[in-house]
């Protein structure tokens, strides 16, 4: 069966540090990646895509690898801040054109002083 | 633009009554998603339209889900009859249909079925 897992457990981290939030799934054979963040009460923000052609992505503080050989994706914030406590969900993009969005379940960051 | 705007924001029913979420995408964006949130199941895709026509409706769970895109600004989905098990956040995004640019989300209708 299809399945997109990212870590089940909050991870918790102090300032400074860098995070790193995993993505696996299988039985899919995405064209893209996404990467958002979701504050409690709202909807969900597009943080970063990746192509299945491409292994590595940045932005600003954020970097983002695509594995399509062990079907994993890692999200990186380096030199981490309270302000980017949330919950980051991965989402598998099947058709490549951001049209049927496969989520995973999430993971809740907290970065602590 | 104010982005893509929800009403309500909190819907409380009772169970068997019709339920009507509301959604104004994104001015110029050809692409509108329903999605539903539950703790147990997390985001998933109800139903999409481009350019005013339902493409994949394959998410809506059962019959008595029904979503329509009247325009290109305007969009509904309606619960009849509703049920407790409906109880979730339902969320409504829209987009180019350009995947590198995202998918941008509205606040969300939490809706709860007594």
């Amino acid at each position: 069966s299809q399945k997109i897992e990212q870590n089940s457990e909050a991870l918790n981290i102090q300032e400074g540090k860098t995070a790193t939030l995993t993505c696996n799934y299988t039985n899919y054979s995405p064209a893209y990646l996404q990467w958002y963040r979701q504050d409690p009460g709202r909807g969900p923000v597009f943080l970063l895509l990746i192509r299945e052609n491409e292994k590595e992505k940045r932005k600003e503080r954020l970097k983002v690898t695509f594995d399509t050989t062990l079907k994993q994706s890692l999200f990186h914030i380096t030199a981490s801040q309270p302000a980017d406590s949330a919950t980051y969900l991965c989402a598998l993009d099947l058709t490549g054109g951001g049209n049927k969005l496969t989520f995973g379940t999430g993971t809740q960051l907290k970065v602590e002083l | 633009d104010a982005g893509v705007i929800q009403s309500p924001r909190h819907e409380v029913t009772e169970m068997g009554q019709e339920v009507t979420l509301r959604c104004k995408p994104i001015s110029g964006h050809d692409y509108l998603f329903w999605y539903r949130q539950t703790m147990m199941r997390g985001l998933e895709l109800l139903i999409y339209f481009n350019n005013n026509v339902p493409i994949d409706d394959s998410g809506m769970p059962e019959d008595r889900f029904s979503a329509k895109m009247p325009n290109a600004s305007f969009s509904t989905l309606k619960i009849q009859p509703s049920e407790p098990r409906d109880s979730a956040v339902y969320f409504c995004a829209s987009s180019t249909g350009q995947g590198a640019l995202g998918a941008f989300f509205g606040q969300g209708t939490r809706l709860t079925v007594v």
